[in-house]
Parts: structure tokens; C-alpha cells; sequence
């Protein structure tokens, strides 16, 4: 099956650091990517779906200048996590879709980012 | 009230029993998926399913439309399948939607 890969998997940061988290499909054109957060014993949150070559859609709620999404290519989506804070501590995943098959998604392994 | 709705929250079992897991959704969907994530969080797709049944290995999943009710099933099961298993589904409008997951824990 396709693969999506995220890099780090882990990160620990300072409190007012930014981060950056790629979400990368390995094998396939992925012109969706979906975006993910996860708090403890909680099911995913979406927190903004981005294509390739435009702006990312925000879910209501999610600070659109705090997480910075770029999708600039077919394989590449990028989460930026803007002077990080503690309450910013999660696991952030990622998740990409074919071309024409948006039912179909894919998953990467997750992020862990603790904020100190 | 969450547009999935998973059963049980937390499954114990001893190795070699048969599981199942429950899912509930709301909304008209395109598709049906199961997931796996294990302790420190990596997510494993298992199966995406529209209509009928999938296999694979130890694994089967089943839905109905009708009744929007999908189920995943673990026969002879292993402590290596302790982990949490997320229903989610594939709204028609394209949107996707979680439910809280159910820990299954398998004893040796």
C-alpha cells in the first residue's frame, strides 16, 4: 500500500520555539493532505486539510497563524508550530489522499512533540 | 454526540479468543476505515471499506450500509494485537470523522 512518512518523530523544544513537522508520501502524488492532532485518550482532530498550490483550509478553532501549513508540492505538506507552548504538547499526524480517490487515505506514523 | 460512536472503550481478552469491536456512525459516508495505533502512537490503516466484508489475515471487517453499523473482527487473537482501534469514516461531503477509539488489551 502507499506510504506516508512524517519526520521527526519525536521533538522536544523549548516554550516560544518553532517547529516544523513534513508529512511526505513516498510513493504516490498526494494532492490532499490532512492534518491531525491528538490529545491523550482522544480520538484524531482534524485541524485543516491542504492542497497542493493553494492555502490550507483551517477546522474552526485552529489558529491559522500558530500552525502554518505549506503544501508546495505533490509529495511534500509541512506543519510549522509557531512559538510553541506547552499546551501546544500533542501528537500531530498526517494523513494523504490519491488524486481523484479522496476516500482513500493514508497515514503517517504520527508526530510527538512535547513543548517544555 | 460524536458522528462515530465505537463499543466497547476498553477490551481485555486472553490470547486465542475471538474479538469484536463495534462501530456506530451518523452520517452518510463513501467509506469506512479501520485503524491501528499502538502505544507511542504510530498509525496503521487496517482496512477502508464502502459495503460488505474485508479480510485479511486474522482480520475481518464487515459493514452495513443499512444499519450504518461497520464491526472489526480479531479471531485467535494475540497479545501483539493490544493496541487502540479507531473507526473512522469518510463523510460524502469528504469530510473524516473519528471515533474515540477502543483499547484492546490481549493477555498471554
Amino acid at each position: 500500500g502507499a506510504v506516508v512518512s512524517q519526520h521527526p518523530s519525536r521533538v522536544i523544544c523549548k516554550s516560544g520555539t518553532s517547529v516544523k513537522i513534513e508529512c511526505r508520501s513516498l510513493d504516490f502524488q498526494a494532492t490532499t493532505m490532512f492534518w491531525y492532532r491528538q490529545f491523550p485518550k482522544k480520538s484524531l482532530m482534524l485541524m485543516a486539510t491542504s492542497n497542493e498550490g493553494s492555502k490550507a483550509t483551517y477546522e474552526q478553532g485552529v489558529e491559522k497563524d500558530k500552525f502554518l501549513i505549506n503544501h508546495a508540492s505533490l509529495t511534500l505538506s509541512t506543519l510549522t508550530v509557531t512559538s510553541a507552548h506547552p499546551e501546544d504538547s500533542s501528537f500531530y499526524i498526517c494523513s494523504a489522499s490519491f488524486v481523484g480517490i479522496y476516500n482513500e487515505q493514508f497515514f503517517g506514523p504520527g508526530t510527538r512533540l512535547t513543548v517544555l | 454526540k460524536n458522528e462515530v460512536e465505537q463499543s466497547p472503550q476498553n477490551l481485555t481478552a486472553q490470547e486465542g479468543e475471538f474479538i469484536t469491536i463495534n462501530c456506530s456512525y451518523s452520517v452518510g459516508i463513501s467509506a469506512l476505515h479501520w485503524l491501528q495505533q499502538h502505544p507511542g502512537g504510530g498509525i496503521v490503516s487496517l482496512f477502508m471499506l464502502s459495503s460488505g466484508k474485508k479480510k485479511h489475515g486474522r482480520l475481518i471487517a464487515t459493514i452495513n450500509i443499512q444499519e450504518k453499523h461497520s464491526s472489526l473482527h480479531i479471531t485467535a487473537s494475540h497479545p501483539r494485537d493490544s493496541a487502540v482501534y479507531i473507526c473512522a469514516v469518510t463523510s460524502t461531503l469528504g469530510r473524516l470523522y473519528f471515533g474515540r477509539g477502543t483499547q484492546l488489551t490481549v493477555w498471554p
